[in-house]
């Protein structure tokens, strides 16, 4: 089967550096992705990675490392507006393009 | 807007009842998705198309779930004879194909359904 595991809550102070984890059993790996999605909404893309190494794109960076089964998500510079659930996501062969979802961490920052 | 967009918002229906919800891609987009998520779940895939070819869906899909997207543009999903299991968001995403991005699935708002 396919298994995506994060951390279900973290808590953080406004300016400050929070890495989020995410840990994936799954075959034929073709590439991650992580969302986020505030209360009621759409989740809305940050970032891919299908490689081994660190993609930077403003206070947003994922790394990702195949052979651990392994990537996080760092957000830097934190604000009040960063609060909400960043979902890790596996598109895996087996299943198509179809993307598989961890149960998300709900980030809270706080002042 | 050219985002995805979903129609209607929020349902409210009664067990038993029969709903149809209707997804507008972005327009040049080639893949739809369906999703379900229910609360401190993450999205669970339902069934996806290219153009107007249903090409997976999956085993959360029962009988009473059809989808449809007759000219490759919008998309709708219909549940029939509503449970109260159905309630959740229904989140529709649309990507395009061939992508240098690994085919990113942007997200709609998403229709809330509740069945009584």
């Amino acid at each position: 089967g396919q298994n995506i595991d994060q951390p279900t809550e973290m808590t953080a102070t406004e300016g400050a550096i929070v890495q989020i984890n995410c840990t994936y059993q799954t075959s034929g790996f073709n590439g991650l992705f992580w969302y986020q999605q505030h209360a009621g909404e759409a989740p809305t893309f940050l970032s891919y990675n299908v490689l081994d190494g660190l993609e930077e794109k403003g206070r947003f960076s994922s790394f990702l490392s195949r052979s651990k089964g392994y990537s996080y998500l760092l957000l830097k510079e934190l604000q009040m507006k960063d609060s909400a659930s960043y979902l890790c996501a596996v598109r895996v062969r087996q299943a198509g393009t179809a993307l598989i979802f961890g149960k998300g961490t709900t980030l809270s920052v706080s002042s | 807007d050219t985002g995805v967009s979903q129609d209607p918002r929020h349902k409210i229906t009664k067990r038993g009842q029969n709903v149809t919800f209707r997804c507008d891609p972005i327009s040049e987009h080639n893949r739809l998705y369906w999703y379900r998520q229910t609360l401190g779940q993450g999205p669970e895939f339902l069934t996806y198309f290219q153009n107007e070819a249903q090409l997976e869906k999956s085993r959360l899909l029962s009988d009473r779930f059809s989808a449809e997207r007759p000219k490759g543009s919008f998309s709708t999903l219909e549940i029939q004879r509503t449970e109260q299991g159905d309630s959740a968001m229904y989140l529709c995403a649309s990507s395009l194909l061939p992508s240098g991005r690994g085919e990113t699935q942007y997200f709609g708002p998403g229709t809330r359904l509740l069945v009584l």
